[in-house]
Order: structure tokens, then C-alpha cells, then sequence
């Protein structure tokens, strides 16, 4: 059984639409939750943390999280070109583990 | 503020030669990782540096890699020999902090073995 799971993708949003990109997790001991995005042949880039459940806000991104649910989820408001990338999903379950990622395409 | 440094940036070598990869940490970062990324999944942790103490090598295979982090900065994964199957983008990580806290990463090593 995977640890973090997340549905591969991928997504096709269009241009100013929200994407909602979904990931849950095995480990209830679970403390802190982050997202990363990866553009094409590059490494991954941090863009939002949350450790406590609800909503987490910065700018376009909300970061949601239900620990009881044991589901993490990444809004992207205003959906542009360039957020098109993989968004992977990680959990910090005493050492880090990641989902294998959603691959993200925003449609102009 | 410099990012975390990583070289080779490629790495083409035949099965069973060795090789190195070398990475430097963000100022100030005591917490150090190594991962490997397979295509179309998500980083998998090799080791986890706390200063020079290496907490985390449980995924490490010990057997052929072995790494090092000898003055607590600066660290270097070797594999010897490489396989076929070794051939991965290696990335190295850096955080402010034990305790998992947001992990910053280098532009990785991709490594073909032939």
C-alpha cells in the first residue's frame, strides 16, 4: 500500500479556471504537509506548507487539510499557462515520503 | 541567498564504473538529503544528514552507495558499481531545521548508466 497517494493526472483546466488537486495519506502520526511543484527536467520547487487542519492561504494557492480524513488538498485559483507542471504531494510521517505527483496542464 | 549547489549536473557512465555526486547545502542549513527520483515519481529519501550524523540511511542501499558529510556542509553520494538500473535523477535537499521543516532542493544530478 502507498503511503502518499495521489491521482497522476493528468489535469486539464482551463485558463483562469481552479484546479484542485487531491492526496491522501496511510499515517495518522502524520504531522506537517507540504506541496511541491516540478516543472519539466527540473527539481522540485516549494510552494505551500500547512500543519494544521483547514484552510491554509498565500495568494493563488489554498493548501486544505483533513486530518481525520487523512486528505490533503491544493487549490490554484486564476489558473495560468504557466502552472502547468507536476504537483507533487508530500507528508512528513517521520521521514518525508511524496506521491509520485499530478501532472498539471492550464489550457489558454 | 544561493540556493542548494549540485554537480555533475549530468552524468553518463558505463555499468560497474563508480561514480560521485557532490552537493553544498544552503548557508546555514545543518539538515541535509539525498533522494533519488525515478521517472514520473516522486523523490525517494536515500539519507538524512544532521550536521555530519547521518540519522536516516535506511533506504540507502549499502551495499554499493555510500555517502558522506564530513565537515557537517558539503556532502558526496558515491555508488560503486553502478547498475543499469541506477540510472535516476539524484537530487540533495537542505533544511533549516531537524525537524522536517520545508525542504529546499538542488537542480539534481541525472545519471544514465549504460
Amino acid at each position: 500500500q502507498k503511503e502518499v497517494e495521489q491521482n497522476s493526472g493528468p489535469l486539464s483546466v482551463p485558463e483562469g479556471a481552479i484546479a484542485s488537486l487531491n492526496c491522501t495519506y496511510s499515517d495518522r502520526g502524520s504531522q506537517s504537509f507540504f506541496w511541491y511543484r516540478q516543472y519539466s527536467g527540473k527539481s522540485p520547487e516549494l510552494i505551500m506548507f500547512i500543519y494544521s487542519n483547514g484552510d491554509k492561504e498565500d495568494g493563488r494557492f489554498t493548501a486544505q487539510l483533513n486530518k481525520a480524513s487523512q486528505y490533503v488538498s491544493l487549490l490554484i485559483r486564476d489558473s495560468q499557462p504557466s502552472d502547468s507542471a507536476t504537483y507533487l504531494c508530500a507528508v512528513n510521517q517521520g521521514d518525508m515520503r511524496f506521491g509520485a505527483g499530478t501532472r498539471l496542464t492550464v489550457k489558454p | 541567498e544561493a540556493g542548494v549547489v549540485q554537480s555533475p549536473r549530468y552524468k553518463i557512465i558505463e555499468k560497474k564504473q563508480p561514480v560521485a555526486f557532490w552537493c553544498n547545502p544552503i548557508s546555514g542549513h545543518n539538515t541535509l538529503y539525498w533522494y533519488l527520483q525515478n521517472l514520473g515519481q516522486g523523490p525517494e529519501l536515500l539519507i538524512r544528514y544532521e550536521n555530519e550524523e547521518a540519522v536516516d540511511d535506511s533506504q540507502l542501499p549499502k551495499d554499493r552507495f555510500s555517502a558522506e558529510r564530513l565537515k557537517g556542509v558539503d556532502s558526496t553520494l558515491k555508488i560503486q558499481p553502478a547498475e543499469l538500473g541506477d540510472s535516476a535523477v539524484y537530487l540533495c535537499a537542505s533544511s533549516d531545521g531537524p525537524d522536517l521543516y520545508e525542504q529546499y532542493f538542488g537542480p539534481g544530478t541525472r545519471l544514465t548508466v549504460t
